[in-house]
């Protein structure tokens, strides 16, 4: 596709529920970002993956949060146990660069709208 | 650490007015600064870059080292104008990691 795809677009689910948010980036793209945005705030940075590594998961809140890459394309972010807190847009961004070549230009995707009842 | 403050969580001028964005920084090195743009149904998306010093859309930003402040600016305001506008940081030469401010929400009245 020609641009990042995010699935789900939506999602509810109950409290204590384990769920799975899919990113695939732009084809070539070797940096993949996720980010969570709730209502009224900014992008909040999670993680960063640089090929198939976590080049920096400063971001993710308590050890309930993780993401993989595993092949260096797209990303899934697992969330256990899900909380009322949780629900917000979980955004993925993908770029080119990586290695110091510092651009800023994210391309992001729609966003996943979770929801957590 | 790394914040960005953008104090107008709303601003809704006339088409034709000027307006200006605020934003301001905090970061104790040197880092680059961005405006992204969020238009109603759309993706997040680059409007301008410091770096760059580019004019997009008449829109113009000038990173203040001394207020530590990277302001948007338009001599004429547009409705096409009206969207969600975020100022950003990335430490220079380090990762592309972006720090988002809470945003701004423009409304362009006709």
């Amino acid at each position: 596709g020609a641009g990042v795809s995010q699935t789900p677009s939506n999602k509810v689910t109950e409290k204590g529920k384990y769920v799975e948010l899919r990113c695939d980036p732009i084809s070539g793209h070797t940096a993949l970002y996720w980010y969570r945005q709730s209502l009224g705030q900014g992008p909040e940075f999670l993680i960063y993956f640089q090929g198939t590594g976590a080049a920096d998961d400063s971001g993710l809140p308590n050890d309930r949060f993780f993401a993989v890459r595993p092949e260096g394309s797209v990303s899934t972010l697992k969330i256990q146990r899900t909380e009322r807190g949780d629900s917000a847009v979980y955004l993925c961004a993908s770029s080119l660069g990586g290695g110091g070549l510092n651009t800023g230009e994210l391309f992001f995707g729609e966003g996943s709208r979770l929801t957590v009842l | 650490a790394q914040r960005v403050t953008q104090p107008e969580k709303l601003l809704s001028v006339f088409k034709g007015a000027p307006v200006e964005l605020k934003c301001n920084y905090s970061y104790s090195g040197s880092p680059e600064l961005f405006w992204y743009v969020q238009y109603s149904r759309q993706r997040l998306q680059l409007l301008l870059r410091h770096i760059s010093r580019e004019s997009i859309k008449g829109f113009t930003a000038d990173l203040n080292k001394g207020e530590t402040s990277f302001h948007l600016k338009k001599p004429f305001a547009q409705e096409e104008d009206s969207a969600m506008y975020y100022c950003a940081l990335t430490p220079r030469g380090g990762s592309e990691k972006l720090v988002f401010g809470k945003g701004t929400k423009l409304t362009v009245n006709p």
